[in-house]
């Protein structure tokens, strides 16, 4: 069984441009989080997604934003790219997000701004 | 809110041998859910172990067992037999049982451990 995609994996932009990642889950799973993770804050969550339907969002302004297709692969869109935007995105899916459901990760993508 | 804290940025261990990684958090919650992620170099993050609060076994699994004291607010993890393997980022989180406004569908993590296994 194919384990999460996310792409790309590695990506350089410059300030006030745009950038949008990726995350395919594991099949049959419907749940989609995002994190970012920075050596400074650490883990922060972005948001969940469930059924094309966004069910938390993190404390991240509005350039931070995401969408689920109805096939629950999800895109999160960054806006206005910032310094401090530069950090490893990661994507988890499973299969209904909440509980104990366990968590799936992806591998990343290492977002440089410049 | 929930806040997760690891008090231990780097620990090491020598192989074969037993390590033990703290955390503590805080919650007003008494159903929730805790968990250690490992994320080795790769930086995949796994799930290594789940303790459910309202139960009061702690949960094993293979050479991961975990120290869940509720009162303290304190969930450790024991590594033993520790093996090359095991060297990674340690990631403790909390996750609420709670439905309202979505926030059990968050996990809440610490600023984690990186765990040194020397052969």
């Amino acid at each position: 069984k194919a384990g999460v995609t996310q792409t790309p994996r590695y990506l350089i932009k410059t300030r006030g441009q745009q950038v949008t990642l990726s995350c395919s889950p594991i099949s049959g799973h419907r749940s989609v989080s995002w994190y970012q993770q920075t050596p400074g804050q650490g883990l922060q969550f972005l948001f969940e997604y469930f059924s094309e339907t966004q069910r938390n969002k993190g404390n991240f302004p509005g350039r931070f934003s995401g969408r689920q297709f109805s096939n629950s692969r999800s895109e999160m869109n960054v806006s206005t790219l910032e310094l401090g935007d530069s950090a490893l995105y990661l994507c988890a899916s499973s299969l209904s997000g909440g509980k104990g459901g366990e968590l799936f990760f992806g591998e990343g993508s290492r977002l440089t701004v410049l | 809110a929930q806040t997760v804290t690891q008090s231990q940025p780097e620990m090491s261990v020598q192989e074969a041998e037993t390590v033990t990684l703290s955390c503590t958090y805080d919650t007003s919650e008494s159903d929730y859910y805790l968990f250690w992620y490992k994320q080795p170099p790769s930086r995949q993050m796994i799930l290594v172990i789940r303790q459910e609060a309202y139960k009061q076994q702690n949960a094993t699994e293979n050479r991961f067992s975990v120290n869940f004291q509720k009162a303290a607010k304190s969930f450790s993890l024991k590594i033993s037999d520790s093996q090359l393997g095991d060297a990674a980022m340690y990631f403790c989180a909390y996750r609420s049982l709670r439905d309202s406004g979505g926030s059990n569908y968050k996990l809440t993590f610490g600023k984690g451990t990186l765990l040194t296994v020397n052969p």
